[in-house]
C-alpha cells in the first residue's frame, strides 16, 4: 500500500539549532501533506498544510517564520524548525490523503521525535 | 468542548475479551479515520468510513452520520492490540479524538 517515509526518526540538539524534517511520499503523488505536533499523553494538532507549488496554510498559533514548510515537489514535504528551544520538544508526524482528497485515505508517517537540550 | 470526545480515555482488558471504543463529534463530517498508533509512535489508518459498518479481521468500525458517533469494536482482544486508538473526523482537514489508551494483558 501507499507508504510515507519520515526521517529523521529521532533527533537531540542543542538549544538554537534548526532541525529539518522530510515526509516522502513513495508510491503515490502527495499533492497536499499535513503536519501535525503531538505532545505526551495528548492528541495530534495540525500544525500546517502544505501543498505542493503553493505556501502552506499555518493554523492559529503556529508562527510560520518558526516553522517553515516546503513542499516543492509532489513527492516531498519537509518541515524546519528554526533556532529550536527546548519548547519546541515533541513529536512531529506528517499525513498525506491518498490522490490528494479528503475523502481518501490517510497516510502518515512514523513521527519524529525532537529533543531540544 | 472539544469537536471530537473519546471515551474511555483508558482500557485495559483480559486476552480475549471484546472491546469497545466510542467516538461523538459535533461537527459536519464527511467521513471519519480509526487510527492505532503503537508506543513508538508510529500511526496506521485502521478503518475510513462515511456510512454503515465495515469489518477487517477482528476490527469491526461503525459509524452513524445522524447521532454523530462512531463505534471501534475488538473481538477476542490480544495484547498485540495494545495501542493507542484514536478517532480522527474529516472536514476540510482532520480532527482528532483524545484518544483510548488500550491495554491486553495475557
Amino acid at each position: 500500500g501507499a507508504v510515507v517515509s519520515q526521517h529523521p526518526s529521532w533527533v537531540i540538539c542543542k538549544s538554537g539549532t534548526s532541525v529539518k524534517i522530510e515526509c516522502r511520499s513513495l508510491d503515490f503523488q502527495a499533492t497536499t501533506m499535513f503536519w501535525y505536533r503531538q505532545f505526551p499523553k495528548q492528541s495530534l494538532m495540525l500544525m500546517a498544510t502544505s501543498n505542493e507549488g503553493s505556501k502552506a496554510t499555518y493554523e492559529q498559533g503556529v508562527e510560520k517564520d518558526k516553522f517553515l514548510i516546503n513542499h516543492a515537489s509532489l513527492t516531498l514535504s519537509t518541515l524546519t524548525v528554526t533556532s529550536a528551544h527546548p519548547e519546541d520538544s515533541s513529536f512531529y508526524i506528517c499525513s498525506a490523503p491518498d490522490r490528494g482528497s479528503m475523502s481518501s485515505p490517510q497516510h502518515f508517517g512514523d513521527g519524529t521525535r525532537l529533543s531540544i537540550l | 468542548k472539544n469537536e471530537v470526545e473519546q471515551s474511555p480515555q483508558n482500557l485495559t482488558a483480559q486476552e480475549g475479551e471484546f472491546i469497545t471504543i466510542n467516538c461523538s463529534y459535533s461537527v459536519g463530517i464527511s467521513a471519519l479515520h480509526w487510527l492505532q498508533q503503537h508506543p513508538g509512535g508510529g500511526i496506521v489508518s485502521l478503518f475510513m468510513l462515511s456510512s454503515g459498518k465495515k469489518k477487517h479481521g477482528r476490527l469491526i468500525a461503525t459509524i452513524n452520520i445522524q447521532e454523530k458517533h462512531s463505534s471501534l469494536h475488538i473481538t477476542a482482544s490480544h495484547p498485540r492490540d495494545s495501542a493507542v486508538y484514536i478517532c480522527a473526523v474529516i472536514t476540510d482537514k482532520l480532527i482528532f479524538g483524545t484518544g483510548t489508551r488500550l491495554q491486553v494483558f495475557p
